[in-house]
């Protein structure tokens, strides 16, 4: 049973590109999580999000952000037009309902040149 | 107040020692949460989850909850330098209410030393 799968682990982009980055939950979970890790930081939450439905995003920003989780596909948190203070790591987890345990994925490294 | 705060660390201890980690959160009406470990460089990974008041215990760590005192603690029997990590506390804040998320502490650095 595959756990929660990110792509891609790496991703490099210049300033003003879009970045996409997506999260496969382990199967059977509805649910999905995302957050953004600086180095030496704490996990900041960003978006809860069930299939087809944005439940929370009082973590997003306002501006250039955006996060869908399809009915069919992976989910996937977009940033627009990247500044160097994106680079961050970035991680989604996954759980199969509500108040349970969630899972995490390994990452997407984002770095903004 | 902080939704969940931790006590800062960094905490050192010698190996075999119990290590304890605190935890304190601010919603009242919280009823899920989690202790995750997360190596540098790595993604967080689940070792406990706790849902009622008490201590809950799988192998060499145990989960303590007290839910009047919105605290919640982690202890680590036997340390051994491979449980030297950063640990992260989660609740789930807002459950059942219109905002709903999994919310981490700032983590503990431990560190076990041989």
């Amino acid at each position: 049973n595959a756990g929660v799968m990110q792509n891609p682990r790496h991703l490099v982009r210049r300033r003003g590109q879009e970045a996409r980055l997506r999260c496969s939950p382990m199967k059977g979970h509805s649910h999905v999580y995302w957050y953004r890790q600086l180095p030496e930081e704490g996990l900041k939450f960003m978006v809860y999000l069930q299939k087809e439905n944005i439940i929370d995003e009082s973590g997003m920003p306002k501006e250039r952000f955006s996060a869908e989780f399809p009915k069919e596909g992976p989910s996937i948190l977009r940033i627009q037009q990247v500044v160097r203070g994106d680079s961050a790591a970035y991680f989604c987890a996954s759980s199969p309902i509500r108040d349970t345990e969630a899972f995490f994925g390994q990452g997407t490294r984002l770095t903004v040149v | 107040q902080k939704e969940v705060e931790q006590n800062s660390g960094p905490l050192s201890v010698p190996e075999g020692a119990i290590a304890s980690l605190n935890c304190t959160y601010s919603d009242r009406v919280s009823q899920s949460f989690f202790w995750y470990r997360q190596y540098s460089g790595k993604s967080p990974e689940l070792i406990m989850s706790i849902y009622s008041n008490g201590d809950k215990e799988d192998g060499r760590f145990t989960a303590q909850l007290n839910k009047a005192s919105q605290y919640v603690s982690l202890l680590i029997r036997d340390s051994q330098p491979s449980d030297s990590a950063t640990y992260l506390c989660a609740v789930i804040i807002g459950s059942g209410g219109s905002n709903y998320k999994l919310t981490f502490g700032k983590g503990t650095l431990l560190t076990v030393n041989p």
